[in-house]
C-alpha cells in the first residue's frame, strides 16, 4: 500500500521567514498530489495540486510545490510566511491507473508563525 | 452552494451508545468519504461510496457502517462507541472525474467516555 512521508511535524518560524514543507510518498508508478491546509478551527481546503504537465506549481496565498519523480518528493514552499500561514499542512496522494478512488495523507505539519 | 455540511458539530457519548453522523453536499458530486483524523496521525479513510446506494470499506473500518440511499447524502453510524472512536470526523466529496481533488466539510468533533 502506498503511504505518505511529512518528515516535519512542527515548524515554528518568524514572520518573513522562507518556509519549506517535506513530502514523500512511496508509490511508483504515475500520482496525483495535494496540498492541503486546515487554519485553526476549520476544516481542510485545498492549497495547490498537481496532476501533469509543469511539476512547479503554485497555489494560493503564495504557496508553490515541485514534483520530483525522482525522488517521489512533493515539497510545499513559500518564500516569506506571514503569522495568517498558521495552520496544519496536509500532503495527499492518489495513485493513477489502480482503481483506488481515496486520498492517501501524510500525518501534518503543524505550523507555528510568530510575530 | 453551501458545499459539504455535517451534523452535528460536537457530540458526546458514552461508551455503548450508538449515532449517526450526516454528511451532506449539494455539489452533485458522485464520490463521497468519511475520514477520521488523529493528532500525529493525519486523516485516516473510513469508508466511501462511488455513487449512490454503493460503498466500501477504507483503511480504518472497524466499528462503523455506513449508507449512501441518497446520492448528496452520506451517513456514518457508530452502533456501540468505544472511547478509540474519540476523533473529528471529516466528510469529503468530489465529482467522478476530478482526479481525486476532494471538498471538505467542517468536521465533528466526537468524544466517547
Amino acid at each position: 500500500a502506498q503511504s505518505v512521508s511529512q518528515h516535519n511535524h512542527h515548524v515554528i518560524l518568524s514572520e518573513a521567514a522562507s518556509l519549506e514543507l517535506g513530502c514523500n510518498y512511496s508509490y511508483g508508478g504515475t500520482v496525483n498530489l495535494f496540498w492541503y491546509v486546515q487554519y485553526p478551527g476549520q476544516h481542510l481546503q485545498l492549497l495547490l495540486k498537481y496532476f501533469s504537465g509543469d511539476p512547479l506549481v503554485k497555489g494560493i496565498k503564495g504557496f508553490e510545490a515541485e514534483f520530483i519523480k525522482s525522488k517521489f518528493s512533493f515539497n510545499l514552499r513559500k518564500p516569506s510566511v506571514q503569522w495568517s500561514d498558521t495552520a496544519e499542512y496536509f500532503c495527499a496522494v492518489t495513485p493513477l491507473n489502480t482503481g483506488r478512488r481515496a486520498l492517501t495523507f501524510g500525518s501534518g505539519t503543524r505550523l507555528q508563525v510568530q510575530p | 452552494n453551501a458545499g459539504v455540511t455535517q451534523t452535528p458539530k460536537f457530540r458526546v457519548l458514552k461508551t455503548g451508545q450508538s449515532m449517526t453522523l450526516l454528511c451532506a453536499q449539494d455539489m452533485n458530486h458522485e464520490y463521497m468519504y468519511w475520514y477520521r483524523q488523529d493528532p500525529g496521525m493525519g486523516l485516516r479513510l473510513i469508508h466511501y461510496s462511488v455513487g449512490e446506494g454503493t460503498t466500501a470499506k477504507g483503511e480504518v473500518p472497524d466499528g462503523y457502517n455506513v449508507s449512501r440511499l441518497k446520492k448528496q447524502n452520506f451517513l456514518l453510524g457508530l452502533e456501540s462507541a468505544a472511547p478509540s472512536q474519540t476523533s473529528v470526523y471529516f466528510c469529503a466529496s468530489r465529482w467522478e472525474d476530478s482526479y481525486n481533488e476532494q471538498f471538505f466539510g467542517p468536521g465533528t468533533r466526537l468524544t466517547v467516555l
